[in-house]
């Protein structure tokens, strides 16, 4: 079964600290996304790379950065973790090719900053 | 991308149809509609998509108007496991690389 893999489901981690989430995907997919999801503003994209070493600004990059060094990789990095980054984040690839079934999500990783 | 409005919320009877709208006025003729939900504390899982025609497989209808500027979601037997958030957006099938902003989503509460 095909899957988009999150390395932690619940992650606390502590002011200032370096925070990296980490993705993995099976797929062979081109793309792949960075969202975090809070209550009651939906689904936010924060970084997205269509490619090995490229990266795209979503609408909320300020405070993360991205790392892509293999196609079935992508790091979401918190360089020094603040309490208002405390959220749902999400991984997700696409293919280029074939958009066909759209996105395929990770299952979220519950960071907590205290 | 073309932006999509739905309710913000909805509640359905057990065992009826749950109709989801979506607005999309401004969807671009090569941009496909679809449709993902998103049970509590996991990631949106794809339900279906189209283009022009209307689509059913076998978790959901999806009808789309013939100006395309709206859609909707049709759970035809609605169960308690279908409590979800349910998001509607709109991006090309194919072709470069896809930026895609997922809004807030209609809340469907099925009630026993």
């Amino acid at each position: 079964d095909v899957k988009v893999t999150q390395s932690s489901r619940y992650l606390v981690k502590r002011t200032g600290e370096k925070v990296f989430l980490e993705c993995v995907q099976d797929m062979d997919h081109e793309n792949m996304f960075w969202y975090r999801q809070d209550p009651g503003l939906g689904l936010r994209l924060i970084y997205f790379s269509y490619d090995v070493k490229m990266k795209e600004k979503g609408d909320i990059p300020e405070g993360y950065s991205v790392s892509r060094e293999k196609k079935e990789r992508f790091s979401l990095i918190l360089e020094s973790a603040s309490t208002n980054q405390t959220s749902m984040y999400l991984c997700a690839s696409s293919s280029l090719l074939t958009g066909g079934y759209g996105y395929t999500f990770g299952s979220g990783t519950r960071l907590t900053v205290v | 991308d073309a932006k999509t409005t739905q309710p913000t919320s909805m509640d359905c009877a057990e065992g009826r149809a749950a109709n989801l709208p979506c607005n999309h006025s401004t969807i671009s003729g090569n941009e496909y509609v679809y449709w993902y939900r998103q049970i509590h504390s996991q990631g949106p899982q794809y339900i279906i998509h189209g283009l022009k025609n209307n689509e059913t497989n076998e978790m959901a209808s999806l009808i789309i108007t013939e100006d395309r500027k709206s859609s909707t979601l049709i759970l035809p037997h609605a169960t308690l496991r279908d409590t979800a958030v349910y998001y509607c957006i709109v991006r090309p099938n194919s072709g470069g690389y896809q930026k895609v902003t997922f809004g807030t989503g209609t809340k469907l509460q099925v009630i026993p």
